[in-house]
């Protein structure tokens, strides 16, 4: 079992459609995170949760909307899509300390490479 | 905000010879984290650095804390051609739980 799983790996969506990417950890850690990969931009850090609540929601749109039902797993809800939406979107887990502070490196998942037309 | 200058952007090399990458910031940071990642996958850590002038090792690969803080490099002795990919930096810095990424070096190895 791979420490962090993302499903599905591949998505096409259309603007209208609403889907939900998923995130699986098997790592022990209290923190997960949703990046976005564009090409040649840096990794975007989008959301974070430690200890099962949101700590950073960083300028993203709410067509993007996380849920983190515990601390093994984390979703990204979509909806109404722009084709600039279209990216590599990764899963990351890391512990936290017991306020919260991240103190360890971040464990990537593969992604989801979403393409929206 | 912060950012963090990572270079060079790319890099053809023959196999064999020795690379070396490195990553500045404008801020002090408390971790840096450097990562390698395939085409088709998530970036794989490949060394965390947490004391400034830290030197690590993790085979072929060594990575060092800059003494100011404000600075990592990588390097990769022998080179092979499954060294290719990209190459990203990652700092975090003091007071945060936030890690900033680096644009990435992109290695080329050839045979």
């Amino acid at each position: 079992e791979t420490g962090v799983t993302q499903t599905p790996r591949h998505l096409v969506m259309g603007m209208t459609n609403k889907k939900s990417l998923k995130c699986e950890q098997h790592l022990g850690h209290n923190a997960m995170y949703w990046y976005k990969q564009s090409a040649k931009k840096p990794l975007e850090l989008m959301f974070v949760y430690s200890l099962e609540e949101r700590v950073e929601n960083n300028s993203v749109p709410s067509r993007f909307s996380p849920e983190c039902p515990n601390s093994s797993h984390l979703f990204l809800h979509l909806h109404t899509l722009q084709p600039e939406d279209s990216a590599l979107y990764l899963c990351a887990s890391s512990q936290a300390g017991e306020q919260g502070a991240v103190n360890s490196p971040l464990h990537f998942g593969n992604g989801t490479r979403l393409t929206v037309t | 905000g912060q950012q963090l200058n990572q270079s060079p952007q790319s890099m053809f090399i023959q196999e064999g010879e020795d690379v070396s990458m490195n990553c500045t910031s404008s801020s002090i940071f408390n971790t840096w984290l450097w990562y390698k990642q395939d085409p088709g996958e998530g970036p794989v850590l490949l060394i965390a650095l947490y004391k400034a002038g830290e030197l690590t090792s993790n085979g072929r690969l060594t990575a060092q804390f800059g003494i100011t803080r404000k600075d990592s490099f990588l390097n990769i002795s022998a080179s092979i051609p499954s060294d290719v990919g990209i190459y990203f930096c990652a700092g975090r810095p003091s007071g945060t739980y936030k890690y900033i990424f680096g644009t990435g070096t992109r290695l080329k190895v050839l045979a």
